[in-house]
């Protein structure tokens, strides 16, 4: 079955850094691949998605590109905000089967 | 337009006793899935399931949990005879086909 890896962990910046979070997938079948933002004590936001289709998609401060061929993609956050601060996870699926495989998550702090 | 709704928040149970974790997915919806996430872990798929229909149990555990879409109400998330194990968040989300997946708030079901 498909197995998502996500990578930093952890990742600290300063407000108005760049930061980037990588993940990788193992099944070549997957072609839709969304980011969620999760908050203390709520549930997963989805944030930005992909499809195999495209390379890359943009949305104001977020960014999310694609590698099919290297199976991997990530996400890209510009001038980070104190608020960006969250857990961030990635997850992979095969439309035609609907269940999300997700990454461990990656805790970003935004320092002011 | 209420998003997914879940209940309770918060749920204590003794080991042994019964839980059940309830979903009113987006209006409109008809495709359900449900999540576990464990502390600092990501989400773990358990079961996908449309209106009287299980779909995808793969990621059920096959003893003391089960799962129901009724043509009327809420999904239910049942686990029979808790273990501490058991504790964690359980996240439902909704699906209109073709689109991403709208999360719940999450129950956080603790085993004491």
């Amino acid at each position: 079955g498909e197995n998502v890896e996500q990578h930093p962990s952890t990742l600290s910046v300063q407000e108005g850094d760049s930061a980037v979070i990588k993940c990788t997938y193992s099944d070549s079948a997957s072609n839709y691949f969304p980011w969620y933002k999760q908050e203390l004590g709520k549930g997963p936001q989805l944030i930005i998605d992909i499809r195999s289709n495209v390379g890359e998609k943009k949305d104001q401060r977020i960014a999310v590109t694609l590698n099919k061929t290297a199976k991997h993609f990530s996400l890209h956050i510009t001038e980070t905000q104190p608020e960006d601060s969250a857990v961030y996870f990635c997850a992979a699926s095969n439309e035609g089967f609907q269940k999300l495989v997700f990454g461990t998550g990656t805790r970003l702090l935004v320092s002011p | 337009n209420a998003g997914v709704m879940q209940n309770p928040r918060h749920l204590v149970r003794r080991r042994g006793q019964e839980a059940r974790l309830r979903c009113s997915p987006m209006k409109g919806h008809s495709h359900v899935y449900w999540y576990r996430q464990l502390p600092e872990e990501g989400l773990k798929f358990m079961v996908y399931l449309q209106k009287e229909n299980i779909i995808d149990e793969s990621g059920m555990p096959k003893e003391r949990f089960s799962a129901e879409f009724p043509k009327e109400g809420p999904s239910i998330l049942r686990i029979q005879q808790v273990v501490r194990g058991d504790s964690a968040a359980y996240f439902c989300a909704s699906q209109d086909r073709g689109l991403g997946y709208t999360f719940g708030s999450g129950t956080r079901l603790t085993v004491v």
